[in-house]
């Protein structure tokens, strides 16, 4: 089945610093990407839509310039959280489209705390 | 955009015995509705999904109804067991877009 594979499951950063997480379809492509934050005991929430060689839709309330999103193949995507505060840890998490199955393949997170 | 309720937020039952969550959506173009199952600090592993062409959908002990009409679908799942325990999510969404969840199910099952 689809595999997407998320890198890396855990990082502690200082304040001010910034973290890159990666999202990897292995067996397709996927010319579209999500982005999710969690925060504990809540629902995923969507930060945005990322989409191969155009730029990312962001939702409501997320801030583009703090949240980098780059989908420069159709394999990977990728978030940079920017100048990273405590009120960024959380739980983030990517989903690829596998079209040809037509479901939604989840990484396994990853838990940024920042300190 | 769309909208996903879900009910109830915990539930506790014996094994054995069935548990059913249920959603309903805002949006009545969503055609796709797919139930996920997340464990302490994983992401979330699909389960069973079902899309709008279709009323019911079985596999093994779990199955999903869907109600177009009231906009409302639900997870039946049967003879529970220990390892059913997690936190169960539903949510729906039109194909190629981004699935919107529901608040999320705590299901403890206790033997």
């Amino acid at each position: 089945g689809a595999v997407v594979s998320q890198h890396p499951s855990r990082v502690i950063c200082k304040s001010g610093t910034s973290v890159k997480i990666e999202c990897r379809s292995l067996d397709f492509q996927a010319t579209t990407m999500f982005w999710y934050r969690q925060f504990p005991k809540q629902s995923l929430m969507l930060m945005a839509t990322s989409n191969e060689g155009s730029k990312a839709t962001y939702e409501q309330g997320v801030e583009k310039d703090k949240f980098l999103i780059n989908h420069a193949s159709l394999t990977l995507s990728t978030l940079t959280v920017t100048s990273a505060h405590p009120e960024d840890s959380s739980f983030y998490i990517c989903s690829a489209n596998e079209e040809t199955l037509g479901g939604y393949t989840f990484g396994s997170g990853t838990r940024l705390t920042v300190v | 955009g769309e909208n996903v309720e879900q009910h109830p937020s915990t539930l506790s039952v014996q094994e054995g015995d069935s548990a059913v969550i249920k959603c309903t959506y805002s949006d009545s173009a969503s055609n796709y509705f797919p139930w996920y199952k997340q464990e302490l600090g994983k992401g979330p592993q699909l389960i069973i999904d079902i899309r709008s062409n279709v009323g019911e959908k079985k596999d093994q002990r779990i199955a999903v109804t869907l109600n177009k009409t009231a906009k409302h679908f639900s997870l039946h799942i049967t003879e529970t067991q220990p390892e059913d325990s997690a936190v169960y999510f539903c949510a729906a969404n039109q194909a190629g877009t981004a699935l919107i969840f529901g608040k999320g199910t705590t299901l403890s099952v206790s033997s």
